[in-house]
């Protein structure tokens, strides 16, 4: 089955404690995304990788790490979470970064920082 | 950037109504999608539909482009119906735009 998966679904952690929300496509997609969902907020985007090696900032990188060492793992980490940080977060990827394709999002991680 | 207007804000039906959602856009795009969100969070691709028309049982979606909006249409409401209802729209390396949603309650 063609899918997005994220781990975990549910994070509870402490200020500061470094972790890695998993993002991982089955669909051969070249374009990959983060983005964080907001009450009042909407959905932003955080970082897009086009590519494998090749990543760039969203709307709201900051306090966010990427890499895309491999074409199907986009990972989301945290080196220092903070408070503002408890969001839901969606990874998403699309065949291409051209705006003319579908885009698919993962399953979503609730993230709370304590 | 693209300014991405839905309404209603909220509907609130009965199990077995009709209902329109609407999702006017600002400028012209080659990227159309609807989305569910669940009471559980997780965003349910719908329809890619950057022109044209396309059902799926229950549910349909219009996008006329070159007014700049889409329609989707879900008949005979059931209560797994329930969530937030998104059109997101461009795509592209910077993402995609979000509205800000249609909240749907279905009451049984």
């Amino acid at each position: 089955e063609a899918q997005v998966t994220q781990n975990p679904r549910y994070l509870i952690t402490v200020t500061g404690k470094k972790l890695t929300v998993t993002c991982s496509q089955n669909m051969n997609h070249e374009y990959m995304s983060w983005y964080r969902q907001d009450p009042g907020l909407g959905l932003r985007q955080i970082y897009y990788s086009m590519n494998v090696e090749v990543t760039d900032k969203g709307d709201v990188p900051e306090g966010y790490k990427v890499s895309r060492k491999e074409k199907r793992n986009f990972p989301l980490i945290l080196e220092s979470p903070s408070p503002n940080q408890t969001s839901l977060y969606f990874c998403a990827s699309s065949l291409e970064h051209r705006g003319n394709t579908e885009a698919f999002f993962g399953q979503g991680t609730r993230l709370t920082v304590v | 950037g693209i300014q991405v207007e839905q309404s209603p804000p909220d509907l609130i039906l009965q199990e077995g109504a009709n209902s329109t959602l609407r999702c006017n856009f600002s400028d012209s795009v080659n990227n159309l999608q609807w989305f569910h969100q669940n009471p559980w969070g997780q965003l349910i691709n719908l329809f890619y539909i950057p022109s044209g028309t396309k059902q799926n049982g229950r549910l349909s979606a219009t996008t006329v482009a070159t007014e700049r909006y889409s329609l989707l249409y879900i008949s005979s409401s059931q209560t797994t119906d329930s969530g937030v209802y998104f059109c997101a729209l461009g795509g592209g390396a910077d993402g995609l735009t979000f509205g800000k949603g249609t909240h749907l309650i279905i009451q049984p």
